[in-house]
């Protein structure tokens, strides 16, 4: 699976759109590109998750750029309880394993 | 639907002693994954069965882990004897396929302490 690199920590205004951004240089053409996040001593939560198009759901949206090698989640109207770590992750096509890096810890403010 | 259920929450025992941790997948689903987290070592991934049988157990640490799955609704991750290093939080997941539209679910997780 592809290597992901996000930035270690981002702050964020309550009520303000959340991007945080995910480079995935080398991911190949059948690697989805997945987002989880993980809300203190719970489990991770699904997000969203794409191919190539942009894509939206009632929790967020998916920027992925043209090249595939980036993309952006965004959060459109963060609250308090969107604070979490958010992992990216590209995964396989076929294929179960979910590769976890570090994460990005979004700290929403009042 | 309940969710991925896990028992128990908080596990504390003593260096040496059997370890026994347990999982409910959602119904209807064929894949089940074990996961552990540390913050050494981030959230990875041990073993997964499909139908109930052990698919990849690569991520095992070592002889002393074992899982099982008897059953489509019951799992469980097994450490004998275990260790201080086996201090962390241990999270269950299922899902539906194998495709990439397959979401994993998370049940809440197991924090083991061992002293």
């Amino acid at each position: 699976d592809a290597k992901t690199t996000q930035p270690t920590s981002m702050d964020c205004a309550e009520g303000r759109a959340a991007n945080l951004p995910c480079n995935h240089s080398t991911i190949s053409g059948n690697e989805y590109v997945y987002w989880y996040r993980q809300i203190h001593s719970q489990g991770p939560q699904y997000i969203i998750h794409g191919l190539k198009n942009n894509e939206t759901n009632e929790m967020a949206s998916l920027i992925i750029t043209e090249d595939r090698k980036s993309s952006t989640l965004i959060l459109p109207h963060a609250t308090l309880r969107d604070t979490a770590v958010y992992y990216c992750i590209v995964r396989v096509s076929y294929g179960n394993k979910l590769v976890f890096g570090a994460g990005t810890i979004l700290r929403v403010k009042s | 639907d309940a969710g991925v259920i896990q028992s128990p929450r908080h596990e504390v025992t003593e260096m040496g002693q059997e370890v026994t941790l347990r999982c409910k997948p959602i119904s209807g689903h064929d894949y089940l994954f074990w996961y552990r987290q540390t913050m050494m070592r981030g959230l990875e991934l041990l073993i997964y069965f499909n139908n109930n049988v052990p698919i990849d157990d690569s991520g095992m640490p070592e002889d002393r882990f074992s899982a099982k799955m008897p059953n489509a609704s019951f799992s469980t991750l097994k450490i004998q004897p275990s260790e201080p290093r086996d201090s962390a939080v241990y999270f269950c997941a299922s899902s539906s396929g194998p495709l990439s539209t397959d979401t994993q679910y998370f049940g809440p997780g197991t924090r083991l302490t061992v002293l």
